[in-house]
């Protein structure tokens, strides 16, 4: 598959434990945030979403975390398992406007066995 | 279980050849994007298109890019000549603005297309 960044911050996780992925936003004015996981050879898939109207939801063993403050994502995953093993993405956008994504440049999490 | 399709998976081409790559949006998706992914530049946005209009291309090289559909069912991207700086793994996404009555921003993304121009 394709590599997506041979310089990607990479996280290592021991299986079983929880990872927590950091994202910086870049514009303030951004009211709408997709978090995305790309495994090798495959294209992105949505995992969760949040609206700036929240700082925290929940799905099925992720948590998105928001902090308009100093405009930062995070994405938590517990009980990381191998199948957890991809790139992740944050997206940020104006749900107001054009539907247009901007995507951070991504985080390799590897999950140990 | 609905998906997006691109055709090819993979192309390689010399540069100054003309590339076509094909996107069948989900059946019933207004909104679809080509997005084009390098390791330098991650995944940077081309063009979208709402109802098969054109909505905004100004992401995409206007002298040798563009980006049509057709009909509902089809999105194209064309390159012509390609060059080796275009090679990159190009994605189709499609989405609807409208999701069970509800405003949905979730984009579903293609496998992709790997393009490599030598």
């Amino acid at each position: 598959g394709e590599s997506v960044g041979l310089h990607l911050p990479t996280l290592s996780v021991q299986e079983g434990d929880n990872s927590i992925i950091n994202c910086a936003y870049s514009n303030s004015a951004s009211d709408y945030f997709i978090w995305y996981k790309q495994e090798s050879g495959k294209g992105p898939q949505f995992i969760i979403d949040i609206r700036s109207n929240m700082d925290k939801r929940q799905g099925q063993r992720v948590t998105v975390l928001l902090n308009k403050t100093v405009k930062h994502l995070s994405l938590q995953i517990a009980a990381t398992q191998p199948g957890d093993s991809a790139v992740y993405f944050c997206a940020e956008t104006l749900s107001s406007g054009t539907y247009k994504y901007i995507f951070g440049t991504g985080t390799r999490l590897k999950v140990l066995a | 279980d609905a998906r997006v399709t691109q055709t090819p998976r993979h192309k390689v081409t010399e540069m100054g050849q003309e590339v076509t790559m094909r996107c069948q949006p989900i059946l019933g998706h207004n909104t679809v994007f080509w997005y084009r992914q390098t390791m330098m530049q991650g995944l940077e946005l081309l063009a979208y298109f709402r109802n098969r209009a054109p909505l905004d291309d100004s992401g995409m090289p206007k002298d040798r890019f563009s980006a049509e559909m057709p009909d509902a069912t089809l999105a194209t991207l064309k390159i012509q000549p390609s060059e080796p700086r275009d090679s990159a793994v190009y994605f189709c996404a499609s989405g609807s603005r409208l999701a069970g009555g509800l405003l949905s921003y979730e984009q579903y993304f293609g496998p992709g297309t790997r393009l490599t121009v030598t």
